[in-house]
Formats: C-alpha cells, sequence, structure tokens
C-alpha cells in the first residue's frame, strides 16, 4: 500500500526568499508523483508531475521538483516565492497497482509575508 | 470546457437529514472521485467509479452512496447526515492514467 508523509504542517516564508516543501512516500512498486495546489476557498490544482524520465520536473511559475528514488522522496522547492504562493500544497502518489488511485499527503501550509 | 462542476457550493444540513452532491464533468473521463477534506488529513477517498454502472468503495464510504448512470455524473448522496461528515468534499476524474482534475468543492456543515 502506498503513503505519503509531508513533513512540514506549516511554512511560513517571507516574500522573495527560497521555500522548500518535503513528500516523502512508501510503494513497492514504480510510481507516478505530483503537487497539487490549493490556494483559498478553491479546488485542487495540479502544479507539477513526475510520470517518467528526467527526475527534475518544473511547473510554468517557477516550482521545481526532484525525484529521488533511493530516498523515496519528491521534495517541491521555489528560489523566490511571491505573495501569491500562499496556499496549501499536497503531495500525492499513484501506482499501477492501485488502478492509479492517488494518496495524499496531509498538505502543507505556505503562508508568504511581505 | 467546463471541467469539472460541483453543487451546491455550501450547505448546512440538520442531523438525521439527506442530501445529494452533485457532480459532472464534460471531459468524457471513465475514472470520477469523491473525497473529503479535513483539517489537517490531507483527502480521503469515499467512493470512485471506473466507468458508468461501475462504483467502488474508498477508504472512508460509510455513511455516504454513489450511482454512476452516465459518464459525466456521479452524484453522492448522504442518507442520515451527522455532525462528523461535516467536510469539504471535492469531486475528481481523470481519463485514464496520470492525475485527476479537480472541481470547487461544496463545503458542508451538519449541525
Amino acid at each position: 500500500a502506498q503513503s505519503v508523509t509531508q513533513l512540514d504542517s506549516q511554512v511560513p516564508v517571507f516574500e522573495e526568499a527560497p521555500v522548500e516543501l518535503r513528500c516523502n512516500y512508501s510503494s513497492s512498486v514504480s510510481v507516478y508523483l505530483f503537487w497539487y495546489v490549493q490556494y483559498p476557498n478553491q479546488g485542487l490544482q495540479l502544479l507539477l508531475k513526475y510520470l517518467s524520465g528526467s527526475t527534475l520536473v518544473e511547473s510554468i511559475n517557477g516550482f521545481e521538483a526532484e525525484f529521488n528514488k533511493s530516498q523515496t522522496s519528491f521534495h517541491l522547492r521555489k528560489p523566490s516565492v511571491h505573495i501569491s504562493d500562499t496556499a496549501e500544497y499536497f503531495c500525492a502518489v499513484s501506482d499501477r497497482s492501485n488502478d492509479y488511485k492517488l494518496s495524499f499527503g496531509a498538505g502543507t501550509t505556505v503562508t508568504v509575508r511581505a | 470546457n467546463a471541467g469539472v462542476t460541483q453543487t451546491p457550493k455550501f450547505r448546512i444540513l440538520k442531523i438525521g437529514q439527506s442530501m445529494t452532491l452533485q457532480c459532472t464533468q464534460d471531459m468524457n473521463h471513465n475514472y470520477m472521485y469523491w473525497y473529503r477534506q479535513d483539517p489537517g488529513m490531507g483527502l480521503k477517498l469515499i467512493y470512485y467509479s471506473v466507468g458508468a454502472g461501475i462504483t467502488d468503495k474508498g477508504e472512508v464510504p460509510n455513511g455516504y452512496n454513489v450511482s454512476r448512470s452516465t459518464t459525466e455524473d456521479f452524484p453522492l448522496r448522504l442518507e442520515l447526515a451527522a455532525p462528523s461528515q461535516t467536510s469539504v468534499y471535492f469531486c475528481a476524474s481523470r481519463p485514464s492514467a496520470y492525475e485527476q482534475y479537480f472541481g470547487p468543492g461544496t463545503r458542508l456543515t451538519v449541525t
């Protein structure tokens, strides 16, 4: 069975500072990995995904995540955050053995201050 | 495309009442899901469907029912509302493998 652990529940950060959100997963098979973002009072939007190939994946708004198979991690980073990045971020994993159902972490709330 | 739509956006129920949360997608996706989101708990899968006429339980199905008579619609039924069902409910769909597409959510309060 899959499980996802997001190591930080709250991350306060100043505008233009870097941020890293940590995600570890457990699965016995090859996985697909996702980061979703939820802005206040909205649904979840896909931020980026790892399916195969290059272990470094990027989003259009400056986030990146690196798949590390040996450490079973998929940490999310942004070198310089904006106020508009204030949101909750969810790491999720799926694999073929579970018919690609998503297992979510508990979420990390990022609050960006000026 | 409207994507995944959910109605209502907000609802307050009294204990013991029933209601149906509506979910519709216009992307012709086979797979559809219902989740509940509670603070600090992430999203928990309630029910899912792999196509019209086929549904199955997720992690937390107790107190809920679903049906899937068409590809587009996947309503979630609460028969006897309880305070423990106070939550935000999200519907999602996906085409085959890979990512899911989420609706905007329904915020339900049971008092």
